[in-house]
């Protein structure tokens, strides 16, 4: 079945540290996002990658860092400048902005 | 700019009662309109999907939306609720401009007994 993967299911990070989280797709999709959820707040996109290779900054992308070598791949680093992480954070995908997005099961960033 | 609006932080309902969730959307482009369902700690998933045609859109677990071009509004309905749709509700937005999609704030569902 194809679909996107998220891990970890959970994640903690200790002060000053980097941590990275995967997401990976096998529908060949070519737009990829990442979105940070809050209790209240919905989703606001940090970062989306249009095509290999691009990527572009969301509404809340400060502290945040992407790459995208793969089609199949676009992991975030939620970086030591990112003073509040705790969160929960979604990767989706879609073929097409007319299509909908597919989303990942999302991982839990904690703060130890 | 687009935006979207979900009036309805929470809404409860009795078991078997009919729901209504609110969504309108500001847009000077056209539109094509999606609602998600989110379970605790999961991912969101497509409940159903405006792209063309008819206004009257079908969708999984006997939801239905109605996309009022006039009243810039895409309201998510079930004629019967279970328990089990319980979560939270995503009404979203995109264009054919841009890759960006917007979201609503989401309105919490709570079925009770």
């Amino acid at each position: 079945d194809g679909g996107i993967t998220q891990s970890p299911k959970y994640l903690f990070r200790k002060e000053g540290q980097n941590v990275t989280l995967s997401c990976e797709q096998n529908l060949n999709h070519d737009a990829m996002y990442w979105y940070r959820q809050d209790p209240g707040q919905g989703l606001r996109l940090i970062y989306y990658s249009q095509i290999v290779n691009d990527f572009q900054k969301g509404d809340i992308a400060e502290g945040y860092s992407v790459s995208r070598e793969k089609k199949e791949s676009f992991p975030l680093t939620v970086t030591s400048a990112q003073k509040n992480p705790t969160a929960f954070y979604l990767c989706a995908s879609s073929i097409s902005p007319m299509q909908p997005q597919h989303f990942g099961d999302g991982t839990r960033l904690s703060i130890l | 700019a687009q935006s979207v609006t979900q009036l309805d932080s929470q809404v409860p309902v009795f078991e078997e009662a009919p729901v209504e969730l609110r969504c309108n959307y500001s847009s000077s482009v056209s539109v094509y309109l999606f609602w998600y369902v989110q379970y605790p700690n999961q991912g969101l998933q497509l409940l159903l999907k405006y792209l063309s045609g008819s206004t009257l859109v079908k969708g999984i677990n006997g939801f239905e939306a109605e996309f009022n071009k006039s009243q810039t509004s895409f309201h998510l309905r079930k004629p019967s609720v279970h328990i089990s749709d319980t979560a939270e509700y995503f009404c979203a937005l995109s264009t054919s401009g841009t890759y960006k999609y917007i979201f609503g704030t989401g309105t919490r569902l709570k079925v009770l007994a």
